[in-house]
C-alpha cells in the first residue's frame, strides 16, 4: 500500500526566498511520485514527477525535487520564489501501474511581497 | 491536442436528487479517474475505468457509480445527493496501454448540494 505525508499544511516565504515544500512517501512497491499544484477554483496541474533513472527532477516554472530513497522523501524546491507561486500543492505516490494512486493533504503556499 | 475536458463546469443539485458528471480523456489515454476533492482537502480517489471496465474503486458508497464508453469517455453519477456530495469532482486520465508515467486532471465540477 501507498500512502503520503505532507509536512506542513501551509508555509510562507518572501518573494526570492527558498521554497522547500515536504514530501515524504510510504510504499510497499517502487514508487513514482508527483508534485500537481492547484491554483484557485482550478484542477491540478503536473509541475513534475519520478518514475525511474535520475532521482533529481526538474519540473515546470523552476521547480524540482529530489528522489532520496533512504529518506522515503520527495521534497520540492525553488530557489527563488515568485508571487505567482502562491497555491496549493499536492504530492502523490503511485505505483507503476497507476492503480494505486494517492494524494497527500496538501500544502498551501503564501507568498509574501 | 485538448486536455482533459469536463462538463459542466458548474452545478447545483438538491438533496435527494442524482447527478451526472462527464469527462473526455485526453487523446490518447485510454484510463480514467475520479476524484471527489472536498474544500481544503486533498482528492480522494473514487474509482477507475480502463477498457470499459471499473478497475479499481475506492472508499465510496454505491451511491457513486460510472461508466466508461467505447471512446474512453466517462460519466460519474450520483445517486440520493447529500449535503457532504458537495466538492469539486475531478476527473484523470492516462494511458496504460502505452505505459503509465502519471495522471492529466482536469479542470473539474464543482458540485453544490443544497
Amino acid at each position: 500500500a501507498q500512502s503520503v505525508t505532507q509536512l506542513g499544511s501551509h508555509v510562507s516565504v518572501s518573494e526570492g526566498a527558498l521554497v522547500l515544500l515536504r514530501c515524504n512517501y510510504s510504499s510497499s512497491v517502487p514508487p513514482y511520485l508527483f508534485w500537481y499544484v492547484q491554483y484557485p477554483n482550478q484542477g491540478l496541474q503536473l509541475l513534475l514527477k519520478y518514475t525511474t533513472g535520475a532521482t533529481l527532477v526538474k519540473g515546470i516554472n523552476g521547480f524540482e525535487a529530489e528522489f532520496k530513497k533512504s529518506e522515503t522523501s520527495f521534497h520540492l524546491t525553488k530557489p527563488s520564489a515568485h508571487m505567482s507561486d502562491a497555491a496549493e500543492y499536492f504530492c502523490a505516490v503511485s505505483s507503476a501501474t497507476g492503480n494505486q494512486f494517492y494524494f497527500g493533504t496538501g500544502t498551501s503556499l503564501t507568498v509574501i511581497p | 491536442d485538448a486536455g482533459v475536458t469536463q462538463s459542466p463546469t458548474h452545478l447545483i443539485k438538491t438533496r435527494g436528487q442524482q447527478v451526472t458528471l462527464r469527462c473526455s480523456p485526453k487523446s490518447g489515454h485510454d484510463t480514467v479517474s475520479w476524484y471527489q476533492q472536498a474544500l481544503g482537502q486533498g482528492p480522494q480517489f473514487i474509482f477507475q475505468y480502463y477498457e470499459e471496465e471499473e478497475r479499481q474503486r475506492g472508499n465510496f458508497p454505491d451511491r457513486f457509480s460510472g461508466h466508461q464508453f467505447p471512446n474512453y469517455s466517462s460519466e460519474l453519477n450520483v445517486n440520493a445527493l447529500l449535503l457532504g456530495d458537495s466538492a469539486l469532482y475531478l476527473c484523470a486520465s492516462s494511458s496504460l496501454g502505452q505505459g503509465f508515467s502519471g495522471y492529466t486532471f482536469g479542470s473539474g465540477t464543482r458540485l453544490t448540494v443544497v
